[in-house]
């Protein structure tokens, strides 16, 4: 079945552009934050995480970016594939924190 | 491993039954968390477990919601009576250590699409 949300907001974007999803988090005590990839039909995906000692954080083809004085959250993916298409959530937590927080999410479509 | 393992894939039941969903964690895992997904309320824990002991159930919606661990690689999530509005998918995701210490072995299921009429 499809990832419930049908009213997200969505970003489309070139196949080969560089994708930039932003997320605004409600808690000023967070302190670890992840990204989450969702496919349709399937469970949320670990992308990549940041804690709130660091403003930037990159992994493969992702950079995660972290403005604590706007609590505001980005995720940048360079070079954009089809098999990027997804729902995207950023989530938040503190410590000790086995509670994670959902953003609302954002869909991506990458256009060919 | 093959994952977490959640099942059913797809149910459709009537109001008032009685639902069932099961979660096989991965091995190892020693964290259970339950989430449901709806277009309203978005991903929401339910609940979670540690070593099979409930730790925190307060996002549980309401009495009629239940969940069990009773081993380290099974747990259930009850919905008895089912109504209309428990609609949603019904995630299981398991890891290895807490979220904060190790967010990136957190694993979701496929989920348990539950539709009740």
């Amino acid at each position: 079945g499809e990832s419930v949300g049908l009213h997200l907001p969505t970003l489309s974007v070139q196949e080969g552009d560089n994708s930039i999803i932003n997320c605004a988090y409600s808690n000023s005590a967070s302190d670890y934050f992840i990204w989450y990839k969702q496919e349709s039909g399937k469970g949320p995906q670990f992308i990549i995480d940041i804690r709130s000692n660091m403003d930037k954080r990159q992994g493969q083809r992702v950079t995660v970016l972290l403005n604590k004085t706007v609590k505001h959250l980005s995720l940048q993916i360079a070079a954009t594939q089809p098999g990027d298409s997804a729902v995207y959530f950023c989530a938040e937590t503190r410590h000790p924190g086995n509670k994670l927080t959902f953003g609302g999410g954002t869909r991506v479509l990458v256009k060919p | 491993d093959a994952g977490v393992i959640q099942s059913p894939r797809h149910e459709v039941t009537e109001m008032g039954q009685e639902v069932t969903l099961r979660c096989k964690p991965i091995s190892g895992h020693d964290y259970l968390f339950w989430y449901r997904q709806t277009m309203m309320r978005g991903l929401e824990l339910l609940i979670y477990f540690n070593n099979n002991v409930p730790i925190d159930d307060s996002g549980m919606p309401e009495d009629r919601f239940s969940a069990k661990m009773p081993n380290a690689s099974f747990s259930t999530l009850k919905i008895q009576p089912s109504e209309p509005r428990d609609s949603a998918v019904y995630f299981c995701a398991s890891s290895m250590d807490g979220i904060y210490d190790s967010g990136n072995t957190i694993y979701f299921g496929e989920g348990s699409w539950l539709t009740v009429v």
